[in-house]
């Protein structure tokens, strides 16, 4: 299995722009996690999708970012328009929605907005 | 209620010593603590986890030490490598319901040869 896979895996924009981030996650897994990680906050849970279905979107820090899953094998993180403080490494994550979930990582996509 | 504080920050060890990390939490539905183990430029990946019905799990060089009391659990790393220079994540979740990961803050190992 190629694992987690996302895109782009670096991205550095201007200010105001839209971002879009990629994820694919594990075939057969049927939850997906969007994590931020930052120097000060460490990893921070943005929202949690299962079945294709958003769970938990608590983290999502405002209206500038939103998050779908329109299929099993595809999520887009988006950022409209970006800040500098948005500027981060954001992970994706797959795992089985059941007991004792190992939560798998992609590579992560590192976002510099300038 | 929600929180897992982990500790220290960073953490320099000398090649074949001992590494310890600590982390406590306060929901006790908590009842699965996995660590994650991060290189740079890498995702982190699961290392080893243990639920709260024992006290201690060992995998290698790398044990969990449990205290469900305390609320405390923590990770050794036996004989210490440079290669497990790293950061290290301790999490916390639940294994009915809602799946998510609570994660603490890393702890950034060295191990210095």
């Amino acid at each position: 299995d190629a694992g987690v896979i996302q895109s782009p895996r670096h991205e550095v924009t201007e200010m105001g722009q839209e971002v879009t981030l990629r994820c694919k996650p594990i075939s057969g897994h049927n939850s997906l996690f969007w994590y931020r990680q930052t120097m000060m906050r460490g990893l921070e849970l943005l929202i949690y999708f299962n079945n294709n279905v958003p769970i938990d979107d608590s983290g999502m820090p405002e209206d500038r970012f939103s998050a779908k899953m329109p299929n099993a094998s595809f999520s887009t993180l988006k950022i409209q328009p970006s800040e500098p403080r948005d500027s981060a490494v954001y992970f994706c994550a797959s795992s089985l929605h059941r007991e004792v979930n190992e939560q798998f990582f992609g590579p992560g996509t590192r976002l510099t907005v300038l | 209620q929600q929180q897992v504080k982990q500790s220290p920050q960073s953490l320099i060890v000398q090649k074949g010593g001992i590494s310890i990390i600590n982390c406590a939490y306060e929901n006790t539905a908590f009842d699965y603590f996995p660590w994650y183990q991060q290189f740079p430029g890498k995702g982190p990946a699961l290392l080893i986890a243990i639920r709260p019905d024992v006290s201690e799990k060992k995998e290698g060089r790398f044990t969990i030490s449990f205290n469900k009391s305390a609320k405390q659990f923590s990770l050794h790393i036996m004989d210490s490598q440079p290669g497990d220079s790293a950061t290290y994540f301790c999490a916390a979740s639940f294994t009915s319901g809602t799946y998510k990961y609570i994660f603490g803050t890393g702890t950034r190992l060295k191990v210095l040869a």
